[in-house]
């Protein structure tokens, strides 16, 4: 199956400052990516979405300027959290797709933890 | 709009004994469910889904599911547990619209027992 990796895997932060998240497709072109975040024990919340060289789209409640999101190639979207602060420490999920196939690809996943 | 009920936040099963996670779904058109499986600290993997065609879907690691119309449900079944199962398995649908946007359940954790 396809590939999609994150990285970094994990990460510290001090609060106040900002992380990038990088999520990659290895092995196909994504036209679509997906931003996740999940709470210890609890499901997954789709963020937002991101078509390549478009905006993303973002789900009602989530703060766009807070999480900034952009989708330069059909391989790379990446999600950088600013200013950040420890209510923002979550484990985040990319996912990739294209118009062609019926599923998403999902990344490993970022924990960060903002101190 | 579609959703999706995960019957069981836990289940605990012990090794060898058949394993049912229930899902029911709802949804206005057609749906299109998946199955995935998630480690502790990793992504989601896929295990099976249903888009058209037979109803019973086989998918990895002896995992299946069948799709029943009649009682919107799309549970997933393995008849041997084996201890490398236990994990937290989500039942997602597409939703309408298009763009491959996927509604998750809550999750089941699966516990399994020697």
């Amino acid at each position: 199956g396809a590939v999609v990796s994150q990285h970094p895997s994990r990460v510290i932060c001090k609060s106040g400052t900002s992380v990038k998240i990088e999520c990659r497709s290895l092995d196909f072109q994504a036209t679509t990516m997906f931003w996740y975040r999940q709470f210890p024990k609890q499901s997954l919340m789709l963020m937002a979405t991101s078509n390549e060289g478009s905006k993303a789209t973002y789900e009602q409640g989530v703060e766009k300027d807070k999480f900034l999101i952009n989708h330069a190639s059909l391989t790379l979207s990446t999600l950088t959290v600013t200013s950040a602060h420890p209510e923002d420490s979550s484990f985040y999920i990319c996912s990739a797709t294209d118009r062609s196939i019926y599923e998403q690809y999902f990344g490993p996943g970022t924990r960060l933890t903002v101190t | 709009a579609q959703s999706v009920t995960q019957l069981g936040s836990h289940v605990s099963v012990s090794e060898g004994a058949l394993v049912l996670l229930r899902c029911n779904y709802s949804s206005s058109v057609p749906p299109y469910l998946f199955w995935y499986v998630q480690y502790p600290n990793q992504g989601l993997q896929l295990l099976l889904k249903y888009t058209t065609g037979a109803t019973l879907v086989k998918g990895i690691n002896g995992f299946e599911a069948e799709f029943k119309k009649s009682e919107t449900s799309f549970h997933l079944t393995k008849p041997s547990a084996h201890m490398s199962d236990a994990a937290e398995y989500f039942c997602a649908v597409r939703r309408t619209g298009g763009g491959n946007k996927l509604t998750f359940g809550t999750g089941t954790q699966l516990k399994v027992e020697l």
